[in-house]
């Protein structure tokens, strides 16, 4: 099945500051990529997402990068505020009737410092 | 509150004891997914549904698990003869289609003394 590695486990930065996330995938069927922010004690909320015929996808201060070829992608976060501070996730999930089964990465803690 | 719902919020068990989850779904939401969160890793996914169909069971349920959504709107989930190692958030997401985004529930938090 698909295996999805996330990497930092925890990321702290100074508020203003730019945040990266990178994920690495097994299956090269995988196509679609989505990211969540979880708040703690909350639900999982989409951030951001991009399929596999997309290499870049950006809203305002997210932007997420996808390298099929690497079978990687990132969430990139500019200009960081306190607000962002939280855990994010990435997961993929395979195409056919498989498709929308996520597979979750481990998460990454991010804190932002005012 | 027109998201995704779950009740209990909250369930405490004890070791071999059966106890069953309700969630709803957005309206008209033809997927629903059942997810299992333990603390600090990602939602493991557990099942999922196409409107009454169950598509996919992961392959690490053990046979205590079992999930139903008989209309095709609510899912129960139920798990028999608890094990402490059960003991974790248990999301539940919907979405219109295969290809649109997963809206979560707040979960149930179980806990099997």
């Amino acid at each position: 099945g698909e295996n999805v590695e996330q990497h930092p486990s925890t990321l702290s930065v100074q508020e203003g500051d730019s945040a990266v996330i990178k994920c690495t995938y097994s299956d090269s069927a995988s196509n679609y990529f989505p990211w969540y922010k979880q708040e703690l004690g909350k639900r999982p909320q989409l951030i951001i997402d991009i399929r596999s015929n997309v290499g870049e996808k950006k809203d305002q201060r997210i932007a997420v990068t996808l390298n099929k070829t690497a079978k990687h992608f990132s969430l990139h976060i500019t200009e960081t505020q306190p607000e962002d501070s939280a855990v994010y996730f990435c997961a993929a999930s395979l195409g056919g009737t498989s498709y929308g089964k996520l597979t979750f990465g481990q998460g990454t803690i991010l804190t932002v410092h005012p | 509150d027109t998201g995704v719902s779950q009740d209990p919020r909250h369930k405490i068990t004890k070791r071999g004891q059966n106890v069953t989850f309700r969630c709803d779904p957005i309206s008209e939401h033809n997927r629903l997914y059942w997810y299992r969160q333990t603390l600090g890793q990602g939602p493991e996914f557990l099942t999922y549904f196409q409107n009454e169909a169950q598509l996919e069971k992961s392959r690490l349920l053990s046979d205590r698990f079992s999930a139903e959504r008989p209309k095709g709107s609510f899912s129960t989930l139920e798990i028999q003869r608890t094990e402490q190692g059960d003991s974790a958030m248990y999301l539940c997401a919907s979405s219109l289609s295969p290809y649109n985004e997963q809206f979560f529930g707040p979960g149930t938090r179980l806990t099997v003394l």
